[in-house]
């Protein structure tokens, strides 16, 4: 059965500081994902990761997988208020449907 | 470019009433799939359809029905409903099950039973 765990549940951090997010999960997966979440709105893909090692960046974020320990982060960098939001990580396998099986997410507030 | 459409937006029910929510992938994708997110929780899978078939099934109660249609649209039927029903409910949609291709999230329906 797919797992998955992300820590920590509620970060709050003061702009222009970094911080990591981390993923953990149970088994095997194809694919691990991470998503954005704003109150009350839909969810907003950021990344998708494939493989042992793959680090993809979009702006002040960077995700990163590592298959073996079974473990993704997502790194802030210099955080702005513009991204308080929730952040989900999820993971899928084929033979079980490709449903996402999400984290718990993790709250995020920076403050200005 | 052109997103996953759900309607209603938003939906106001009474217990014991049904609902019907309706799902609308993007072009050209043919799995769509149905979460459930309940305040403060990460979204739980439902339902999948691939090609118009059931493909996954979840922690669907049995109370709810789903089904995919020749056009690809999906619907989630929703009888008796319970306080606990009020969440939000997302389609997601990607083509082709068993690739690389990300699912994509509709931007869900409100629902609030009273």
């Amino acid at each position: 059965e797919l797992k998955v765990e992300q820590n920590p549940l509620f970060l709050s951090m003061q702009e222009g500081k970094n911080y990591t997010i981390y993923c953990n999960y149970s088994t095997t997966s194809d694919r691990l994902y991470w998503y954005r979440q704003d109150p009350g709105k839909s969810l907003e893909s950021l990344f998708v990761l494939l493989s042992n090692g793959a680090v993809k960046q979009e702006g002040r974020l960077m995700a990163s997988l590592d298959t073996k320990a079974r473990l993704s982060t997502l790194h802030i960098t210099a955080a702005v208020h513009d991204l308080s939001a929730t952040y989900f990580c999820a993971v899928d396998r084929m033979e079980y449907g490709n449903k996402l099986v999400f984290g718990a997410g993790t709250i995020l507030r920076v403050k200005s | 470019a052109a997103g996953v459409i759900q309607s209603p937006r938003h939906l106001i029910k009474e217990k014991r009433e049904t609902a019907t929510l309706k799902c609308y992938p993007i072009p050209r994708h043919d799995t769509v799939y149905w979460y459930q997110q309940g305040p403060g929780q990460d979204p739980q899978f439902l339902i999948s359809f691939y090609e118009k078939m059931q493909s996954d099934k979840g922690s669907i109660p049995d109370r709810f029905s789903a089904q995919q249609f020749s056009d690809y649209h999906s619907e989630l039927n929703m009888s008796s409903l319970e306080l606990g029903d009020s969440a939000l409910y997302f389609c997601a949609s990607s083509s082709e099950q068993g690739t690389t291709d990300t699912q994509y999230f509709g931007p869900g329906t409100r629902l609030t039973v009273l």
